[in-house]
């Protein structure tokens, strides 16, 4: 079965600090795809990032970074010197080889303070 | 232009009554999906369709009944309407099925609320 936790269900930081978003998930598949979305307070879902389960190479996109481990299934996200804008919930999420189904985790909700 | 939009954003209405909420995508995807999100912010898929089949059916009570006219769009009708269906529904799309590193696509969400 197909499971994706993220144990911080809220975190807050102040302005400019860097954050590290948890993700961890279970799959008896060699083959599977890990997802990013940014939830804001207007509720739409925003696609950050993709990764298949060959790639273990972490990836960086100007402030965020997303670090990818087999060895302990986890695909956790770092956002650097936070900012407002960043308040939001965000999820991971696991898909199968085929079907393209996704298993959501719970959510993170972040909060930036300024 | 709005890559997947549904209708209604907002719905209220009363319990046991029917409703429907459309959605469109004009990305040219074959796949459509539909969400539920309550109230703790947990996304569960509900329904997906390619090509206008239903590939996948979760357990959702059969109030609910899906309906795909054609690969750009898939509606969601709701009978005898409860309480807990309170949530907000999100309509999604992605390319292929087959091919499952796609991304999905979401809508603006819809937020159905029960009295």
């Amino acid at each position: 079965a197909q499971k994706v936790t993220q144990a911080q269900t809220e975190i807050s930081v102040v302005e400019k600090e860097d954050v590290t978003l948890d993700c961890v998930y279970e799959t008896r598949d060699t083959t599977y795809y890990l997802f990013w979305y940014k939830q804001p307070p207007s509720g739409e879902l925003v696609f950050l990032i993709r990764r298949n389960s060959f790639d273990e190479q972490n990836e960086i996109s100007g402030r965020y970074s997303w670090n990818f481990q087999k060895s302990t299934s986890s695909f956790n996200f770092t956002i650097t010197a936070s900012q407002v804008v960043d308040s939001a919930v965000y999820f991971c999420a696991l898909s199968r080889y085929t079907g393209n189904q996704f298993y959501f985790g719970t959510g993170t909700s972040l909060t930036v303070i300024p | 232009d709005t890559a997947v939009s549904q209708t209604p954003k907002y719905l209220v209405t009363q319990m046991g009554n029917d409703k429907s909420i459309k959605c469109e995508q004009n990305l040219g995807h074959d796949t459509m999906y539909w969400y539920k999100q309550d109230s703790k912010k947990f996304l569960k898929i509900m329904f997906s369709y390619n090509n206008k089949e239903l590939i996948i059916n979760e357990t959702v009570p059969n109030r609910f009944s899906p309906k795909s006219p054609d690969k750009a769009h898939l509606n969601l009708h709701i009978n005898s309407l409860e309480l807990g269906d309170s949530a907000v529904y999100f309509c999604a799309s992605s390319q292929r099925l087959a091919e499952s590193y796609n991304e999905q696509f979401f809508g603006p969400g819809t937020r159905l609320t029960v009295l």
